[in-house]
């Protein structure tokens, strides 16, 4: 069964930095694409950043491009987060998901999300 | 880049059809066979139900079926259930390995 489980969300104050996971499991890890999404309050899905099945590539969307960094362990078939200089409107449920072997982007399967609040 | 455009709402009775439209441009929905459709839940994670316009993943029911035409995207869900009241959001690939969501449309089962 593929699993994806995120963590590491929490609050944090307005400038600060957060790192968040996903492990995942039930799948070669190494042959996907990985993405984050972001769903903020009541609002509706954004499209954060991808990473390559090998780590060498991610491509990122542009309210985060410079902020954020995307980044994968696959010994521990684990995704990642990085998230820096937070703002309010970065507030939101954080997901992972995996995309389609031969797709563009076709997000497959996705965890339950983690909730990030960025207030002071 | 702007989201792709989704009625706020839809809804239908049990048993009826309902089709949710997604509205693009000739950048994204208009230049690829690769708009897919999310079913969400409140509280859960998104649920992949349609991809490259209009095929289903193994399991999702053949009430749910896709099309496009031009730069415009549609869902339709036939024979309506109580259990089809959702959340529904397209996506679009928009080039340069980039993804595009739509703002996301209500089902309501009357």
């Amino acid at each position: 069964e593929v699993q994806l489980v995120e963590s590491g969300g929490d609050l944090v104050q307005p400038g600060g930095s957060l790192r968040l996971s996903c492990v995942t499991s039930g799948f070669s890890f190494t042959s996907y694409w990985m993405s984050w999404v972001r769903q903020s309050p009541g609002k509706g899905l954004e499209w954060l950043a991808n990473i390559k099945t090998d780590g060498t590539s991610a491509n990122y969307v542009d309210s985060v491009k410079g902020r954020f960094t995307i980044s994968r362990d696959n010994a521990k078939t684990s995704l990642y987060l990085q998230m820096s200089s937070l703002r309010a409107d970065d507030t939101a449920v954080y997901f992972c998901a995996r995309e389609r072997i031969g797709g563009r982007v076709d997000l497959e399967f996705w965890g339950q999300g983690t909730p990030v609040t960025v207030s002071s | 880049q702007s989201a792709l455009t989704q009625p706020p709402s839809a809804s239908g009775s049990p048993g009826q059809s309902v089709t949710i439209s997604c509205s693009g441009t000739s950048s994204d929905v208009g230049a690829y066979n690769s708009v897919s459709w999310f079913q969400q839940y409140p509280g859960k994670a998104p649920k992949l139900i349609i991809f490259e316009v209009n095929k289903r993943p193994s399991g999702v029911p053949d009430r749910f079926s896709g099309s496009k035409s031009g730069n415009t995207a549609s869902l339709t869900v036939s024979g309506l259930q109580a259990e089809d009241e959702a959340d529904y959001y397209c996506s679009s690939y928009a080039g340069t390995n980039h993804l595009m969501f739509g703002g996301g449309t209500t089902l309501t089962v009357l």
